[in-house]
């Protein structure tokens, strides 16, 4: 069964960086799939932030204009997140996905 | 960006009721492979999102089969044929067609 795990700290100060990472269990992320980001902002809204194939091409949501980066690491069948420059509306739960198998989200929270 | 319109944000149903969500697409979410990638997913609380319809009707494996989508082009529809207590949540849509993928505002199913 494919299972995924975010990780990375809950607390990030305005104006640096975030950084999450994926790991990824019963199933290789260079078979197939687009992995994606996802973030959940307090109340319901859904914001698909990117995604890096199973190739390695990624795919960013324009409006996280040049803040954002996802990058791999194959040999440990993880993926990453870096969404630069954050303020406090980056505050959200963050899932690492491929819309089939979700992680269970790690809340961050932008504040000084 | 694609607008996904999900309609009505808050449903009330008792337990047996059928129930129906509507999503409604700024723009056509047919592909030009032919596929429509329209996609509905189940966040319970406290929980990750849940995929449960994919390709507008195609049930995923494991999601009971009270559970139908049916649809084309910008007009779409999930139904729930008799509620039961674990299908309470948050229930949206979203499009894999036009990058970026985008998600419905969501629909709160409770209990009435």
């Amino acid at each position: 069964e494919i299972q995924l795990q975010e990780s990375g700290p809950g607390l990030v100060k305005p104006s640096q960086s975030l950084s999450l990472t994926c790991s990824v269990t019963g199933y290789t992320i260079t078979s197939g799939y687009d992995w994606s980001w996802i973030r959940k902002f307090p109340g319901n809204k859904m914001e698909w932030m990117g995604y890096i194939s199973y190739s390695g091409s990624t795919n960013y949501n324009p409006s996280l204009k040049s803040r954002i980066s996802i990058t791999r690491d194959t040999s440990k069948n993880q993926f990453f997140l870096q969404l630069n420059s954050v303020t406090t509306e980056d505050t959200a739960t963050y899932y690492c996905a491929n819309f089939g198998y979700w992680g269970q989200g790690v809340m961050v929270t932008v504040s000084s | 960006d694609v607008v996904l319109t999900q309609t009505p944000p808050t449903l009330s149903a008792t337990i047996g009721q059928s129930v129906s969500i509507s999503c409604r697409s700024s723009q056509s979410l047919l592909h030009s492979n032919g596929n429509t990638y329209l996609h509905w997913l189940l966040q319970r609380p406290g929980q990750s999102p849940q995929l449960l319809i994919y390709l507008v009707s195609r049930l995923e494996s494991g999601v009971p089969n009270r559970f139908s989508g049916s649809g084309s082009g910008t007009d779409f529809t999930l139904k729930i044929s008799g509620v039961e207590a674990e299908d309470l949540g948050v229930y949206y849509c979203v499009q894999g067609t036009h990058a970026p993928y985008t998600f419905g505002a969501g629909t709160k199913l409770e209990l009435k």
